[in-house]
């Protein structure tokens, strides 16, 4: 079965500077790979996904993120930080014939004034 | 489009009790239902996977006769939750997966507080 690790549980940027988001899965086939951002007590919200192509995907709110297959990863970036980005983020990987997902554990991102 | 919902978005019940969460999608047609589990500041556990007209197939470690989840038809799915207990208080989010728009994506509700008291 698929899983997914988030190596830090709570990350502190500045507003203004750049982030990345650790990811790596495990996973013997090309998984579907995906980041959610979720704000206290709300459900997700989808950044981006990955399912094939261009290894470098696009998100909303300025988000990118780059799958690597040779290290496994599909780590979540942003060049500059809002006050608003604050939230929890949970990469995520689907895989078999019903896309059943797991979850990485989180990272909570807090933005420094 | 690819809207789902849940419904209440929260709820409080008494300790012994049940509760019935439902979870709807309304602009596809939901071949595939998931409900996840969440606690406070944890990540998201999947509990079961439905398919519309089959019984569900429940994680490892997850009751079945305590969760009982019914997938009728092919835009609604029921968690109900029977003889609640405080350590059943969670976040529960359900998600839907259709042919279409996309058969890979799972879409997420919004999510429903259950506080046992």
């Amino acid at each position: 079965a698929q899983s997914v690790t988030q190596p830090d549980i709570h990350i502190t940027v500045s507003e203004g500077a750049s982030l990345e988001l650790r990811c790596n899965y495990s996973y013997g086939a090309t998984p579907y790979l995906f980041w959610y951002v979720q704000s206290p007590g709300q459900g997700l919200q989808l950044l981006l996904k990955y399912f094939s192509g261009d290894t470098l995907v696009q998100g909303i709110k300025g988000f990118e993120a780059e799958f690597k297959r040779s290290q496994s990863s599909f780590n979540l970036r942003k060049p500059s930080v809002h006050w608003s980005d604050a939230a929890e983020y949970f990469c995520a990987v689907g895989a078999g014939n019903n896309n059943d997902m797991r979850f990485g554990a989180g990272t909570r991102l807090t933005v420094k004034p | 489009g690819a809207v789902v919902s849940q419904h209440p978005s929260w709820v409080i019940c008494k300790s012994g009790t049940s509760v019935k969460i439902e979870c709807r999608s309304l602009d596809f047609q939901a071949t595939t239902m998931f409900w996840y589990r969440q606690f406070p500041k944890q990540s998201l556990m999947l509990m079961a996977t439905s398919n519309e007209g089959s019984k569900a197939t429940y994680e490892q470690g997850v009751e079945k006769d305590k969760f009982l989840i019914n997938h009728a038809s092919l835009t609604l799915s029921t968690l109900t939750v029977t003889s609640a207990h405080p350590e059943d208080s969670s976040f529960y989010i359900c998600s839907a997966r259709g042919d279409y728009p996309a058969g890979r994506e799972q879409y997420f509700g919004p999510g429903t507080r259950l506080t046992v008291t």
